[in-house]
C-alpha cells in the first residue's frame, strides 16, 4: 500500500523568512496530493493540493510542487507569519484503494 | 454547525472495557473515514465508507475494532477489550467524492484514555 514520508519533522524559521516541507510517496498510481494544516488543539483542515496532472500551484503565499517521476511533492509557504505556526501533514490519494494517507508531519515554528 | 460531529469528546475506561464512539458526517458526503492519532503523529487510516459500504479496513487494525455505517449516514466504531495501547486521537472525516479530488473534512475527534 501506499506510503508517505514526510520531512523536516519540526521547522523552525524566522517571521518573514521561507519555509518548504517535503513529502515522498510510494505508489507511483497516487494522483492527489493534499496538504492539511492543524492548529493546536484543533482539527486538520484542508489548504491547497495538487492533481497529479499539475506541476504547480499556488495560492496567495502557499504554493505546492509535484515532481511524478521521483515520486515527490513540496510545500512552499513564503513571507512566513506567527499564524502560520502549526502541524502540516502532506497526504496521497491511493488510486487502487481510492483512500487518502497522511505522512507523519512536521511542526512548523514561526518565531516573531 | 453543520461540521462534521463527533461524540463523545473525550472518554476514560478502563482496561477490558468495550467503548462505541459516533461520528455524524456533513449530510451531502458520500464518504466517511476514521483515522487514529497519537501525540507528534499524522492520522492513521482505520476504515472507511462509501455510503454504506465499508470500502477497506486497515490490515494493521485488530479485530477488537469494529465500524459500521448503517444507511449512509452516521458512523460508530467500536473497541472491545480496550487496551492501554488503544488510547489515542479518533478522528473521523466526510468528503464528497469528485473524481480524484477528496476534500477532508474533520471532525474535533474523540480522545479515548484507556486506564
Amino acid at each position: 500500500g501506499e506510503n508517505v514520508e514526510q520531512h523536516p519533522s519540526t521547522l523552525s524559521v524566522q517571521e518573514g523568512d521561507s519555509a518548504v516541507i517535503k513529502c515522498t510517496y510510494s505508489d507511483s498510481a497516487s494522483n492527489y496530493f493534499p496538504w492539511y494544516k492543524q492548529e493546536l488543539g484543533k482539527r486538520p483542515q484542508l489548504i491547497i493540493d495538487i492533481r497529479s496532472n499539475v506541476g504547480e500551484k499556488k495560492d496567495q503565499r502557499i504554493a505546492v510542487t509535484l515532481n511524478k517521476t521521483a515520486k515527490h511533492f513540496s510545500l512552499h509557504i513564503t513571507e512566513t507569519q506567527p499564524e502560520d505556526s502549526a502541524v502540516y501533514f502532506c497526504a496521497a490519494k491511493e488510486t487502487s484503494y481510492d483512500k487518502v494517507i497522511f505522512g507523519p508531519g512536521t511542526s512548523l515554528s514561526v518565531i516573531p | 454547525d453543520t461540521g462534521v460531529s463527533q461524540n463523545p469528546r473525550h472518554k476514560i475506561t478502563k482496561r477490558g472495557q468495550n467503548v462505541t464512539f459516533r461520528c455524524d458526517p456533513i449530510s451531502e458526503h458520500n464518504r466517511l473515514y476514521w483515522y487514529r492519532q497519537t501525540l507528534g503523529q499524522g492520522p492513521e487510516f482505520l476504515t472507511y465508507f462509501q455510503n454504506e459500504a465499508q470500502l477497506e479496513k486497515s490490515r494493521l487494525l485488530s479485530d477488537r475494532f469494529s465500524a459500521e455505517r448503517p444507511k449512509g449516514s452516521f458512523s460508530t466504531l467500536e473497541i472491545q477489550r480496550t487496551e492501554q495501547g488503544d488510547s489515542a486521537m479518533y478522528l473521523c472525516a466526510s468528503s464528497l467524492l469528485d473524481r480524484e479530488n477528496e476534500k477532508l473534512f474533520f471532525g474535533s475527534g474523540t480522545q479515548l484514555s484507556v486506564l
